[in-house]
């Protein structure tokens, strides 16, 4: 079983200021997609990268997906409490299924 | 993008006693896949369904204990048996959508006592 690790677990900080996430593995990904699940919700995509060196940004979240398509983060500018929630990151290795991340609750403060 | 209905959205239930998922999608799909999210942690998958044939479980989950059924292309269950308080979670359906990802169904939270 593949594993991704995501950092910080937990994150809270205080709204308008910037953050950013991390999700590494040791394993190629062939592809890689975020996640963001709010309480009571199931989890919600924001975004799908598959080249290395990718950048894709989605209005204040930018996503980059690492050149030897290993390891992936997504930032945040002027974190809103709209952002509150869990960011997944999951990856696919080859034609296996997809493995999601260990998880990083995000808490915007007011 | 799958609409999917999941139902029940919650439920507390004795231990010993069964209880059934249902996953309904607004379109026809190959597979439907099974999640389980324990507090405030990640989704771990339980197994895959496909129409018209078995379950395909994963490591460390067996069919005695989690049956699913895949009646037609828009329809599945999941039956947590004989549950204890160990099965405590959410249980997630959910769909591959291609380029647009997995779409997921709004989850069911157990209780066991």
């Amino acid at each position: 079983t593949q594993l991704l690790e995501q950092s910080p677990q937990f994150l809270s900080i205080q709204e308008g200021e910037n953050l950013t996430v991390y999700c590494n593995s040791s394993s190629v990904f062939s592809s890689l997609q975020w996640y963001r699940q709010e309480p009571g919700e199931g989890p919600v995509l924001l975004v799908t990268v598959v080249t290395g060196g990718e950048v894709k940004k989605l209005k204040r979240l930018t996503f980059q997906f690492g050149d030897a398509r290993k390891d992936s983060s997504l930032h945040i500018t002027a974190a809103q409490p709209g952002d509150t929630g869990l960011y997944l990151c999951a990856g696919r290795f080859g034609n296996e299924k997809l493995t999601f991340g260990t998880g990083t609750r995000l808490t915007i403060i007011p | 993008s799958a609409v999917i209905s999941q139902k029940p959205s919650r439920d507390i239930c004795q231990r010993g006693t069964s209880l059934t998922i249902q996953c309904q999608v607004d379109s026809q799909v190959t597979m439907m896949f099974w999640y389980r999210q324990q507090p405030g942690q990640s989704l771990t998958l339980i197994a895959t369904a496909n129409q018209g044939s078995e379950a395909t479980y994963e490591s460390g989950f067996v069919i005695d204990k989690f049956p699913i059924s895949r009646p037609n292309l828009t329809f599945s269950t999941l039956t947590v048996s004989n549950m204890s308080p160990e099965d405590s979670s959410i249980y997630l359906c959910s769909v591959s959508q291609g380029n647009y990802g997995y779409t997921f169904g709004s989850g069911t939270r157990l209780t066991v006592v």
